[in-house]
């Protein structure tokens, strides 16, 4: 199985702190890359699919970037509705595993 | 609109079998793959499986394949998730969602059912 590795497990920032979270394949995965934002007692939210389209409606502030093996996902300025747990998602070949996830929380 | 529609909470006891259902609604059913989440109390998203409801083509994760079977009904839209046989370690919250594009291969999943929570206990 290709493994998805995120890194920071968690992470604690505040509001206007710019953000990244990596991602990390084990094998490439071209550009099958995608992103979710998760709150507490909700369904995933996709916010960047393909490395770096911005799903319709998600801010500007978040962006992503990378191919091959190594991804980031940024939060350019830190709001407070951006407290939540974000996965990464490979989308290439089966099983589209996620990865293992990265809780942003309040400083 | 597009919405996926998930079958209640249950609660079963192991040994159990079950079949929860996911009905969509606002597009064709028959030309988008639905896929399966599972995530556990307090953990992360697991990838399942996934199934195009046009020739019922399926595919398992690794971790899951022989666990669970994936099918789908296309005269009422509907998408299922079944157990044979249910084990405490099953209790988790289970997703249903489609993915952006036609192709297995897309951009991730843009819609999402609300969930279904399992609880497996004796």
């Amino acid at each position: 199985d290709i493994q998805m590795t995120q890194s920071p497990s968690s992470l604690s920032a505040s509001v206007g702190d710019r953000v990244t979270i990596t991602c990390r394949s084990s094998h490439n995965i071209t550009n099958y890359l995608n992103w979710y934002q998760q709150k507490p007692g909700k369904a995933p939210k996709l916010l960047i699919y393909a490395v770096s389209s911005l799903q319709s409606g998600v801010p500007s502030r978040f962006s992503g970037s990378g191919s091959g093996t190594d991804f980031t996902l940024t939060i350019s300025s830190l709001q407070p509705e951006d407290f939540a747990t974000y996965y990464c998602q490979r989308s290439y070949s089966t099983p589209h595993t996620f990865g293992q996830g990265t809780r942003l929380e309040i400083k | 609109e597009v919405q996926l529609v998930q079958s209640g909470a249950d609660v079963k006891k192991p040994g159990e079998s079950l079949k929860i259902s996911c009905k969509a609604s606002g597009y064709s059913f028959t030309s988008y793959w639905i896929g399966w989440v599972r995530q556990m109390p307090g953990k992360g998203l697991e990838w399942m499986g996934i199934i195009y409801p046009g020739d019922s083509d399926t595919r398992y994760s690794p971790s899951f394949q022989g666990q669970v079977t994936i099918s789908a009904d296309k005269s009422i839209s509907t998408a299922y998730l079944q157990w044979t046989s249910l084990k405490a370690s099953d209790t988790a919250m289970y997703y249903c969602a489609r993915p952006t594009s036609y192709t297995i291969s897309s951009g991730g999943f843009d819609y999402w059912g609300q969930g279904t929570l399992i609880t497996v206990s004796s």
